[in-house]
Order: C-alpha cells, then structure tokens, then sequence
C-alpha cells in the first residue's frame, strides 16, 4: 500500500462549487505539505503543517483553507472554486528529525474548474 | 531567501547518451537540495539528495549530482540514457533559513525526451 494517498485523483467541478481534497499518510511524519503543480511553474506551496495544532500559510494560500485532523490526515479546500485554480495538486510529508528534510509525494488529485 | 533556477524547460537526447540536466541555486545558509523525477500521470520520486556530506551523490536509476558551492550548481547527469528516463525531472533546495520550515523551494521543472 502506498506511505502517501490522495483522493479523489481526479476531480471536474464548476465555479463556485466548494471542494476538498484529502491527503492521508502512514509513514508516522508530523510535518504535511500541500503544493499545486502548473505547467513551467514547477511545485507552489499552498499550506503546510507541523502538527494538529500548527498550520501556516504558503506562497499561494489565498483561496484555499486546511484542517489537520489527525497526524495522518491533512485536507485542502477550495470554499468557492474559480477556473484558475485548475492545476494538480499533491500533498507531502516529511520528518527532519532524521535530518535531510526529505518530503515523500502523494500520487496528486487533477482539479479541472469549468 | 533560497530559489531555484532549472536552465531549459525542454532537453531532448538519443538513447545512449549522456544527461545533463542544470540547476542552479540561491541560498542564504548551506543549503539541501534535491533532484525529484515525475513520471507521466504520477507524483514525484526522489532520485537523490545533497546534505552538506560527499559532494558528489548518487541516486537512483544510474543518476548522479554534484554540489558545487563555487558556481552553486548542483546539475544532474547519467551517463547513458534510456527510454525509460523521459519523465519530467525538479531540483529543489529546501528552506533551512532562521524559520527551518523544512519546506521545498522547487525550479520549473525540465521535460527529458529521449529519442531512440
């Protein structure tokens, strides 16, 4: 089973329309990442979080919301979804306890808003 | 602040030969940086990473990188490429600044064809 899941993996929606994104993990990490890849952009950063209790913004968090149930769940929301937030979107994890700041990818979730 | 700069979006070589993909980085601290590989219609896997021991490291799948603190580069090759390697390839540098995030900095990102 993968360490990083994500559903759903794809997701067509209209404008307007409120919708989340759930990330889980089972490699036991504390810290979480939200990212949305565009073509020639690269990765962004929307929201990361360190534990339940710590969650900060990225470069690109207007627009979208998170909550961290657990340590093993992180999920991204789009309260009123607009057309240029159609991207795909991937969620990480990471422990530097260990050093080395390595983050582990989830398979991404394809947003498409018409 | 730290950023990445990947220089070309596209590279295109025959099956056989060498890679060479560029990244350069900006770093206010000695930095970590990554190379990760997305292949079609998948998230993105780590092929290696420097963290400030061996200058030269090697990943997986016959890749290597080299930290140079001189040019800040930190580009990728492989000797001998296959069909198998055209993916699209990211450099990262990961934000170990006076916050320590832990989060990652990525350049564009470079599409590899490899032509048969």
């Amino acid at each position: 089973d993968a360490d990083v899941t994500q559903t759903p993996r794809n997701r067509i929606t209209k404008t307007g329309k409120r919708i989340m994104l759930e990330c889980s993990q089972t490699k036991g990490h504390d810290r979480m990442y939200w990212y949305r890849q565009d073509p020639g952009l690269g990765l962004r950063l929307i929201y990361y979080s360190f534990d339940v209790k710590d969650i900060n913004k990225g470069e690109i968090s207007d627009g979208y919301s998170v909550s961290r149930q657990a340590q093993a769940k992180f999920s991204l929301s789009l309260e009123s979804a607009i057309p240029n937030q159609t991207a795909l979107y991937f969620c990480a994890t990471s422990d530097i306890s260990g050093g080395g700041d390595t983050q582990y990818f989830g398979p991404g979730t394809r947003l498409t808003v018409l | 602040a730290q950023s990445v700069t990947q220089l070309g979006s596209h590279v295109s070589v025959s099956e056989g030969a060498l890679v060479l993909l560029r990244c350069n980085y900006s770093s206010s601290v000695p930095p970590y940086l990554f190379w990760y590989v997305q292949y079609p219609n998948q998230g993105l896997q780590l092929l290696l990473k420097y963290t400030s021991a061996a200058t030269l490291v090697k990943g997986i799948n016959g890749f290597e990188a080299e930290f140079k603190k001189s040019e800040t580069s930190f580009h990728l090759t492989k000797p001998s490429a296959h069909m198998s390697d055209a993916a699209e390839y990211f450099c990262a540098v990961s934000d170990r600044g006076s916050s320590n995030t832990g989060k990652l900095i990525f350049g564009q990102g470079t599409t590899l064809q490899v032509k048969p």
